[in-house]
């Protein structure tokens, strides 16, 4: 089955400052990768998703980049704010199933 | 979202009890999947229904069973719970019909305690 590696698992910056979050996944039949924030308390929402057949996707401040040949995806979120302190899952969809990364936990400092 | 509802959202039962969580939908969506929730593991999905009379197993579903009653509701089963089913379990539904078909919307999330 599908694996997916998301790292880091903590990531602390200050705000206006720039995140990345980095994914792996094994299944070269995936061929859709959400990410979906979650709150503290709160359900995961998506926030941004992109597709097989897409090299990279933006919006507003929240970007994220595919590269199917290396298996690799990123988030990429720019000018931080307090409230994107979160955590962050990614996804990767194989024959409907999305199996998900562990998370990472975002910290914005103001 | 509040078209994807669970109840009860939260839970303490005792060691060999069973327990059924429940999730109801007004999304029309014929998906629905069963997710498990804990620290430092993300989402890990314990079952998966892509239409009424359709039920497959997820990544972990040792210990649980489910039913899909109508295309709104599926239910799921601890018939003996025990302590390491303590975790938070999310609802989620998906349109196979829809331009994102492969979206996920979740639950809020029933918090299980298990003593």
């Amino acid at each position: 089955g599908e694996n997916v590696e998301q790292h880091p698992s903590t990531l602390s910056v200050q705000e206006g400052d720039s995140a990345v979050i980095k994914c792996t996944y094994s299944d070269s039949a995936s061929n859709y990768f959400p990410w979906y924030k979650q709150e503290l308390g709160k359900r995961p929402q998506l926030i941004i998703d992109i597709r097989s057949n897409v090299g990279e996707k933006k919006d507003q401040r929240i970007a994220v980049t595919l590269n199917k040949t290396a298996k690799h995806f990123s988030l990429h979120i720019t000018e931080t704010q307090p409230e994107d302190s979160a955590v962050y899952f990614c996804a990767a969809t194989s024959y409907g199933k999305l199996t998900f990364g562990q998370g990472t936990i975002l910290t914005v400092h103001p | 979202d509040a078209d994807v509802t669970q109840t009860p959202r939260n839970r303490i039962t005792k060691t060999g009890k069973r327990i059924m969580l429940e999730c109801s939908q007004t999304k029309g969506h014929d998906r629905m999947y069963w997710y498990r929730q804990d620290p430092g593991l993300g989402l890990r999905l314990i079952y998966y229904s892509f239409d009424v009379k359709d039920i497959n197993k997820g990544e972990i579903s040792d210990g649980y069973s489910v039913s899909r009653q109508a295309q709104a509701k599926f239910s799921l089963s601890l018939e003996s719970a025990i302590p390491n089913q303590t975790a938070l379990y999310f609802c989620a539904t998906s349109d196979l019909g829809s331009s994102d078909q492969w979206t996920q919307y979740f639950g809020p999330g029933t918090r299980l305690l298990v003593l």
